[in-house]
């Protein structure tokens, strides 16, 4: 069954950086472009960044340009997202989560991780 | 961006009553659009995707229906474990989510 395992959240102080990571099993990792969203605390979701199944392309929400980076190691199954210079509003859970359809193109999500709280805080 | 946008934001419903969420498209998102249901402490759950095509595990009173701009889920008769938030997201133009719909009991 596929699993995703998000890790790496914490408390950082605002300017400062955090990776969290998001391990992947139960599918062909590699055949599938991922996602990372995020949820402030009692808000609603929105998308971050997605990687293509092969690394080659990656795409962000304006409000993370230039910030955070997502990447992705085939050989650990694993998915990341470093953030860098962070802000008091990027405190949220961040959930990774599997692209439907293999190879890429723009599809929903169908399985997500069960998300990983990052408290960006002086 | 395209924006989403759901309405109620809060609907209170009677187990077994019938529940409809809206969710509106500020352009055409064809049947591009997705529902999850997220309940609390949990991660989203894919529940509808191609606007009306349920997912795994998720029983026949939840459809979906709408294309265009103007996309509707129903749930025919609300069970306690359907209490939740339901999200819209359209994956036609990258991806965005409504606000979401909070379903509680009545």
């Amino acid at each position: 069954q596929v699993q995703l395992v998000e890790s790496g959240g914490g408390v950082v102080q605002p300017g400062r950086s955090l990776r969290v990571s998001c391990a992947a099993s139960g599918f062909t990792f590699s055949s599938y472009a991922m996602h990372w969203v995020r949820q402030a605390p009692g808000k609603g979701l929105e998308w971050v960044a997605v990687i293509s199944y092969d690394g080659s392309n990656k795409y962000y929400a304006d409000s993370v340009k230039g910030r955070f980076t997502i990447s992705r190691d085939i050989s650990r199954n694993t998915l990341y997202l470093q953030m860098n210079s962070l802000r008091a509003e990027d405190t949220a859970v961040y959930y990774c989560a599997k692209d439907s359809s293999p190879g890429g193109g723009t599809t929903w999500f169908d399985y997500w991780g069960q998300g990983t709280l990052v408290t960006v805080s002086s | 961006e395209i924006v989403m946008t759901q309405s109620p934001a809060t609907l209170s419903v009677s187990p077994g009553e019938r529940a409809t969420l809206s969710c509106r498209a500020s352009q055409s998102v064809s049947s591009n659009l997705a529902w999850y249901q997220q309940k609390p402490g949990q991660a989203p759950r894919l529940l509808i995707y191609g606007a009306s095509t349920r997912a795994t595990g998720f029983p026949a009173r939840f459809s979906g229906s709408g294309s265009g701009t103007e996309f509707t889920l129903t749930i025919s008769s609300l069970q306690s474990e359907d209490f939740a938030v339901y999200y819209c997201q359209q994956y036609n133009n990258w991806w965005t989510f409504g606000q979401g719909t909070k379903v509680e009991i009545k």
